[in-house]
This record gives structure tokens, sequence and C-alpha cells, in this order.
């Protein structure tokens, strides 16, 4: 069965600074996705960022980037230059095909709440 | 904008009441939606997938009884609450993959979740 962890159930970071926002998981497949959500308080999942099990690179997108260490099984986000408007939880989560539903399935961890402080 | 649509976005309503929430894609065909619930402070657990034209497939301990899904068309999958009761109370939020090319790059779309509340 597969595994998401994420170990900081809250994080304070003062304006501006970077953050790094932990995430191990656990999986025999040697295929798979792993992703970040951004929740703010209103309750919305928002995409951040994808990191395939075959991308060579590790992923960017804007202040967002994916320190992925596949070896140690890590999939690390982290924030540049964070603001205020970052405040929120942060959700890990890995996609597995499922062969007996023919479909995926997304496994998130249990969240970190970011607090950027002013 | 918006990549998938949920309604209604709160639900406050006596025990006993059935409720129904619905989902749909926008501007794009989902085969495949699924359905999450979220209790407070606690992180997402996927309820069913909801299949188009076919049974949803439940995880287990869902009863499928109680969250009926329906998947009628390409771009909508409801979820009724049949006889709810206050230990149903949560936070239910469906979720879609627009699939825009091949491989696995393409993120699950999240809906804005319904709060449900039964008193």
């Amino acid at each position: 069965a597969q595994k998401i962890t994420q170990t900081q159930p809250g994080m304070f970071v003062q304006e501006k600074e970077a953050v790094t926002l932990d995430c191990t998981y656990d999986t025999s497949d040697p295929s798979y996705g792993l992703f970040w959500y951004k929740q703010p308080s209103s309750g919305e999942m928002i995409f951040l960022i994808y990191q395939g099990s075959y991308d060579q690179q590790n992923a960017t997108e804007g202040r967002y980037s994916l320190n992925f260490q596949k070896a140690r099984k890590s999939a690390n986000l982290v924030i540049s230059a964070s603001q205020l408007g970052d405040s929120a939880m942060y959700f890990c989560a890995m996609r597995e095909k499922r062969s007996n539903f023919g479909n995926e399935k997304l496994t998130f961890g249990t969240g970190t709440r970011l607090t950027i402080i002013p | 904008g918006a990549v998938v649509s949920q309604h209604p976005s709160r639900v406050i309503c006596k025990s006993g009441t059935s409720v129904k929430i619905e989902c749909r894609s926008l501007d794009f065909q989902a085969t495949t939606m699924f359905w999450y619930r979220q209790f407070p402070k606690q992180s997402l657990m996927l309820m069913a997938t909801s299949n188009e034209g076919s049974k949803a497939t439940y995880e287990q301990g869902v009863e499928k009884d109680k969250f009926l899904i329906n998947h009628a068309s390409l771009t909508l999958s409801t979820l009724t609450v049949t006889s709810a009761h206050p230990e149903d109370s949560s936070f239910y939020i469906c979720s879609a993959t627009r699939y825009l090319s091949r491989g696995n790059n393409q993120p699950q779309h999240f809906g804005d979740g319904t709060r449900l509340s039964i008193l």
C-alpha cells in the first residue's frame, strides 16, 4: 500500500523568506506521479506542481519548485520569496494506477499548515 | 478560470434529509470523477470513483447506499447523501482530470467543495 508522509503539521515563516515543506512517500510501483496542492481557509484545492517518477529534472512553476530525490523517496516543495497569500494548508499527494478499477487514485498526506508572518 | 464546478457550496439541513451535490466539468468531458470527504483539520479521503455510464467504485468502508453516485453525462456527476445524520457532516469535494495530452502529468482539478452540516 502506498503512503504519503508530511512530518510538519505547522510552519511559521517570515515574509519574503523561502520555505521548504517536506513530503516522503512509499511505493513499489515504478510509475507514479507526485502532486502538491494548496488549500486556503475557503476550502478549494489549488494545484501547484507535478513531478513524474521518470522526470529527470525537478519541476518548477513560478515561485514553486519541487526537490525530487527519488532514491530517498522525497518530494519536498520549495516556495521562494514567500508572500502573505501563501498562508494555507499544503498537501502532498501521490497518484497510483489501479489495475482493478482501471483508473487512478490520489492519496494525500496529512498536510502542513503554513503561516507567513509579516 | 475554474475547471470543475461544484454546487452547492454550503448546505445546512435537518437530520433525515437527503442532500444532492453536483460536480460539473467545465469545457471538457470527464469520463471519471472523484468524490472526497474531508473532516476538520484532516486530509482528503477518497470516497468513490464516479464512472460515466457505469456504477461507481467505492473505497473500503464507504456505504454505497448512504452515498449514492450518479454519473449520467460526461460533464456531470452527483453525490447524494441519503437520510443524512449529524455524523455525515463534513466537507465534500469532487475532482476530475482534464487530459490535454498524452502522459501522466495532468492533475486532478477540484471543485470548491460543499460544506454539509446536519442538525
